[in-house]
């Protein structure tokens, strides 16, 4: 079993619409949770973090945590044609090991 | 300034060879770290040093070798290349172990 569990995608919204992105974790121990974006050909950046149960809003991003079923979302509201990129689930584990998902490709449509 | 670097960007090389890749940070992170991400895009996570210490190393050819000559830096270095080795290689860093974690630009490695 993966450590961090991603739908791969493609995930096609059009503009303007929701996006939501969905990770699920086996390590109930984890404390801490990341939502990375990653453009074709370039590096991770970070989006979000969040470490308590319930939403966490920046801006168009909104993280939503719920520990007892091991679920983390990311939702990402008027999508644009410049968030379709890949987005990746980072984990902390135990023992402090970080572990990535394998991402989902999101496209927006104009 | 760029937080983190990597040199060089591209690396194209026999089998066989042995090359370096090496990292600078001037965040002033504790912690840095290698990644392998693969043609399918997965992310893997190879080593991390916190205070020049090795605190993870998984399950990675030994072939493969970290050295940080100090907290700012950390290099890889490669012996004897193989086909598979052909990657992205990312190198991050972050304030502690598992905090959030700044990325390089990567280093795209092609062995022929």
């Amino acid at each position: 079993q993966k450590e961090v569990e991603q739908n791969s995608g493609p995930l096609s919204v059009p503009e303007g619409a929701i996006a939501s992105l969905n990770c699920t974790y086996s390590d109930r121990g984890s404390q801490s949770f990341f939502w990375y974006r990653q453009y074709s050909g370039k590096s991770p950046e970070l989006i979000m973090f969040i470490y308590s149960n319930g939403d966490k809003e920046d801006g168009r991003f909104t993280a939503q945590l719920n520990k007892a079923s091991q679920y983390v979302s990311l939702l990402i509201r008027d999508s644009q044609p410049s968030d379709s990129a890949t987005y990746l689930c980072a984990v902390n584990g135990a023992g402090n090991q970080f572990y990535f998902g394998t991402g989902t490709s999101l496209t927006v449509i104009p | 300034d760029t937080a983190v670097s990597q040199t060089p960007k591209y690396l194209v090389t026999q089998m066989g060879n042995d090359k370096s890749i090496k990292c600078e940070q001037n965040l002033g992170h504790d912690t840095m770290y290698w990644y392998k991400q693969d043609s399918k895009k997965f992310l893997k996570i190879m080593f991390s040093y916190n205070n020049k210490e090795l605190i993870i190393n998984e399950t990675v050819p030994n072939r493969f070798s970290p050295k940080s000559p100090d907290k700012a830096h950390l290099n890889l270095h490669i012996n004897s290349l193989e086909l598979g080795d052909s990657a992205v290689y990312f190198c991050a860093s972050s304030p502690q172990l598992a905090n959030t974690q700044y990325f390089g630009p990567g280093t795209r490695l092609t062995v022929l």
